[in-house]
């Protein structure tokens, strides 16, 4: 299947500062890409829908100055968390559409990354 | 919009039995049904999926039972195994018009299961 690789896995980093987050889709050229917020014990929450070469769209009560989604080429997009605080420590999760429709129902996810704000 | 309900929340059982999980749907023009398993600490990984052209679709011990007529679908794990734990997703998909003509569209995912599969 489909590929989808994050970078990192892991970060602690410091309240005020900021965090950047990569999204890859290693074996397919993804037009689309998506950013999900995951709290313990709970579902997938859409952030933002991401398409190359385009500003993203982001759901309804996420801030787009604070969570900056960059999708530069078919194989890449970036997350970062601007001035980051304790309330944004969380497990982000990206996915990438197989399809071409954009339907956005063929997703495969990477493996997500725990960012810790101290 | 796509409204998407599963049951049970948490599932537990003997080695060796099945497990059904079900999910519901709103949107009568859904035509794509992925199911997902998510391991602790991991992204979801997709396990099997179907689309409305057909009722039912097997891998192995693992099959997805599609009901168009009634707006839901299930997933049946057979022969459970301890590595079978883990929290499971449905999604369905929801589509909305963009200003050029052409559509978005995103995955509404249930709440979960989580699933345990005691030796």
């Amino acid at each position: 299947g489909a590929v989808v690789s994050q970078h990192p896995s892991r970060v602690i980093c410091k309240s005020g500062t900021s965090v950047k987050i990569e999204c890859r889709s290693l074996d397919f050229q993804a037009t689309t890409m998506f950013w999900y917020r995951q709290f313990p014990k709970q579902s997938l929450m859409l952030m933002a829908t991401s398409n190359e070469g385009s500003k993203a769209t982001y759901e309804q009560g996420v801030e787009k100055d604070k969570f900056l989604i960059n999708h530069a080429s078919l194989t890449l997009s970036t997350l970062t968390v601007t001035s980051a605080h304790p309330e944004d420590s969380s497990f982000y999760i990206c996915s990438a559409d197989t399809g071409t429709s954009g339907r956005g129902d063929t997703q495969y996810f990477g493996p997500g990354t725990r960012l810790t704000v101290l | 919009g796509e409204n998407v309900e599963q049951h049970p929340s948490t599932l537990s059982v003997q080695e060796g039995d099945s497990a059904v999980i079900k999910c519901t749907y709103s949107d009568s023009a859904s035509n794509y049904f992925p199911w997902y398993k998510q391991e602790l600490g991991k992204g979801p990984q997709l396990i099997i999926d179907i689309r409305s052209n057909v009722g039912e679709k097997k891998d192995q011990r693992i099959a997805v039972t599609l009901n168009k007529t009634a707006k839901h679908f299930s997933l049946h794990i057979t022969e459970t195994q301890p590595e079978d734990s883990a929290v499971y997703f449905c999604a369905a998909p929801y589509l909305w018009p963009m200003n050029y003509g052409g559509s978005q569209g995103n995955l509404i995912f249930g709440k979960g299961t989580k699933l345990s599969v005691k030796p």
